[in-house]
């Protein structure tokens, strides 16, 4: 259960937009559409923000989508704001039957 | 509202034991799987455990297997993580969080509840 891999920090400015990688296998990423990222602002509990690879659970912004490519999904925030400076972590259905979530990536907001 | 309420945490010797419970409101608790969560001290996010709705199916991370125990009691809307043979790295906060099939994607979490194992 290795975990998935994240870039360990990405950086933007306001208006601009970022995209955050997430790296598995073909018994995680790559072998279900069930990949979701979720939002981690300190000392508060994670947000789902995207789930099944693309879809925003009602009430999240639609600056934020998600996509996937063979083995990488990603998370693209558009139009950065302040708020959207967080932690943000993927996850993924394993073969095993498992949940496995990446390193987490700490979104800056120049 | 849709609420989840972890409780049981706390400071505990290495080899001791633990529950952690995790009380739900606001949607039919007996529809949905849960999950654990965890979370050490300035690190990622991990994986703990996951039971189906019904409580027959768990299914655990391999750093917890065989020492972490889940259970649910659909009458009380309560979820329940027996920890036993508890060690240093198990000190983290731990999250409930509802699970949403079919990707077992986590919609509503806890607030967390903090487990601390020391001497």
């Amino acid at each position: 259960q290795s975990a998935l891999t994240q870039p360990a920090s990405v950086s933007g400015s306001p208006g601009q937009s970022i995209t955050i990688s997430c790296t598995g296998t073909s018994s995680d990423v790559g072998g279900y559409n069930y990949v979701s990222w979720y939002q981690q602002h300190p000392g508060e509990a994670p947000k789902l923000m995207i789930y099944e690879v693309s879809n925003r659970p009602s009430g999240v912004s639609n600056r934020f989508s998600g996509s996937k490519s063979g083995n990488t999904a990603s998370l693209t925030i558009s139009g950065l704001q302040d708020e959207d400076e967080a932690d943000y972590y993927c996850n993924s259905y394993t073969s095993s039957s498992t949940v496995v979530f990446g390193g987490g990536t700490k979104l800056t907001v120049l | 509202q849709v609420q989840l309420v972890e409780s049981g945490g706390g400071v505990v010797q290495p080899g001791r034991s633990l529950r952690l419970s995790c009380a739900a409101s606001g949607f039919t608790f007996s529809n949905h799987g849960m999950h654990w969560v965890r979370q050490a001290p300035g690190k990622g996010l991990e994986w703990v455990a996951l039971i189906s709705y019904d409580g027959s199916d768990k299914d655990y991370a391999d750093s917890v297997k065989g020492r972490f125990t889940l259970s649910r009691d659909n009458s009380k809307n309560t979820l329940y993580l027996q920890m036993n043979s508890l060690r240093a790295q198990d000190t983290a906060v731990y999250y409930c969080a509802k699970d949403e099939v079919p990707g077992h994607d986590m919609d509503v979490w806890g607030q967390g509840t903090t487990v601390t194992v020391s001497s």
